[in-house]
């Protein structure tokens, strides 16, 4: 599976939009970029994933550029409940295991 | 959505003793079932993944004798930890993959984990 870069720990004003972006420049084809947040002391919780069209849901955006190399997880109010450390995750089968990097700290300011 | 349960979530034991931490898949079929551990500020570190009748695969600097994981059926997986030690504290965390809607590329669903002490 194809490594995830992502910046350390990210800062986000209570209400504006969070923007964590993931680089995956290894990714192969058929490969779906997958996202987590992890709570503390609380198991990862799955937000979205995508194959090369953007995706939204309830909670997030996903925003993947044309070339696959890099992905962005748009939370688009973010809330103080919204603090967290995110995982940017590439996988192919359903089957196959999910490595996590270090993720970025989101940290949501009043 | 898929509910994956983790019992317990939290448990202390004395150093030599063995302690056996469940995984459940309460509302679909896990057909693989992912084992991590994780310490304080840290990231997820995966130990062995799972298959439902098979022997589990364990990564590399594992201990499969020390972490013994039983998938006996498709909604339940087991870690064991035996012979604990102080060093063996940690978070413990499963995942399930199956195929809730039919997919393949089903995200993994993750259980709320389980912190272990040993004294």
């Amino acid at each position: 599976d194809a490594k995830t870069t992502q910046p350390p720990s990210m800062d986000c004003a209570e209400g504006r939009a969070a923007n964590l972006p993931c680089n995956h420049s290894t990714i192969s084809g058929n490969e779906y970029v997958y996202w987590y947040r992890q709570i503390h002391s609380q198991g990862p919780q799955y937000i979205i994933h995508g194959l090369k069209n953007n995706e939204t849901n309830e909670m997030a955006s996903l925003i993947i550029t044309e070339d696959r190399k890099s992905s962005t997880l748009i939370l688009p109010h973010a809330t103080l409940r919204d603090t967290a450390v995110y995982y940017c995750i590439v996988k192919g089968t359903n089957a196959g295991k999910s490595t996590f990097g270090d993720g970025t700290t989101l940290t949501v300011k009043p | 959505g898929a509910v994956v349960s983790q019992h317990p979530s939290r448990v202390i034991c004395k150093s030599g003793t063995s302690v056996k931490i469940e995984c459940r898949s309460l509302d679909f079929q896990a057909t693989t079932m992912f084992w991590y551990r994780q310490f304080p500020k840290q990231s997820l570190m995966l130990m062995a993944t799972s298959n439902e009748g098979s022997k589990a695969t364990y990564e590399q600097g594992v201990e499969k004798d020390k972490f013994l994981i039983n998938h006996a059926s498709l909604t339940l997986s087991t870690l064991t930890v035996t012979s604990a030690h102080p060093e063996d504290s940690s978070f413990y965390i499963c995942s399930a993959a199956g195929t809730v809607e039919g997919e393949y590329n089903s995200p993994l669903h993750f259980g709320n984990g389980t912190r272990l002490t040993v004294t």
